[in-house]
């Protein structure tokens, strides 16, 4: 199993509607979580930071943290064309301070 | 504050040849983070600096690849000899340290030829 897990997509939302990303991820010793966003031809801008488990809200965001079965997710309520782009999730070891990005899900807004 | 500076933007070098990258990071991150991204792919980190020291360069391929932090601010990355397959967009990085978000710079597009 990859360290850090995401569908490829492209993943379609009208928009409007809730877009659901997920990531899973192989390793229990890790307590920093991050989302990115990356527009093609651009560089990865962060989105939400998440620590502990449960959820953390920031405007239309949310990161929900689920340690114990491994996996974070990201909501995008009322989803906008603008929220096209590749989204990273990214996580840092314990072990070794060592930061791990998986592929990135492709997000398509249906207008 | 300003964001991470890189340079060039756009390099299109042939294969064989040398090519450097220059990587100024937000003022006061002592962590720096070198990445290579391949179209379609996520970043794949090559080295990270704490201050001027190296925390991880399990990925660089040191046969063709170095990369120093002098005075632990700014950085450079160098490839010699170029390979096609180095052909990538090239993301430097900075945090204030490794648990915290990390904010990237606009990155060096490289075309081997």
């Amino acid at each position: 199993q990859k360290e850090v897990e995401q569908n490829s997509g492209p993943l379609s939302v009208p928009e409007g509607a809730i877009a659901s990303l997920n990531c899973t991820y192989s390793d229990r010793v890790s307590q920093s979580f991050f989302w990115y966003r990356q527009y093609s031809g651009k560089s990865p801008e962060l989105i939400m930071s998440i620590y502990s488990n449960g959820d953390k809200e920031d405007g239309r965001f949310t990161a929900q943290l689920n340690k114990a079965s491994q996996y974070v997710s990201l909501l995008i309520r009322d989803s906008q064309p603008s929220d096209s782009a590749t989204y990273l999730c990214a996580l840092v070891l314990n072990r070794d301070d060592k930061i791990i990005f998986g592929k990135g899900t492709r997000l398509h807004i249906l207008p | 504050e300003a964001g991470v500076a890189q340079s060039p933007r756009y390099k299109i070098i042939e294969k064989r040849q040398s090519v450097a990258f220059w990587c100024n990071p937000i003022s006061g991150h002592a962590t720096l983070y070198w990445y290579q991204q391949i179209l379609g792919q996520g970043p794949k980190l090559l080295i990270q600096f704490q201050n001027n020291g190296v925390v991880d360069d399990s990925q660089l391929p040191k046969d063709r690849f170095s990369a120093e932090r002098l005075k632990g601010v700014d950085s450079t990355l160098k490839i010699q000899p170029a390979k096609l397959e180095d052909s990538a967009v090239y993301l430097c990085a900075s945090s204030s340290d490794s648990f915290q978000p990390q904010h990237f710079g606009d990155g060096t597009r490289l075309s081997i030829l």
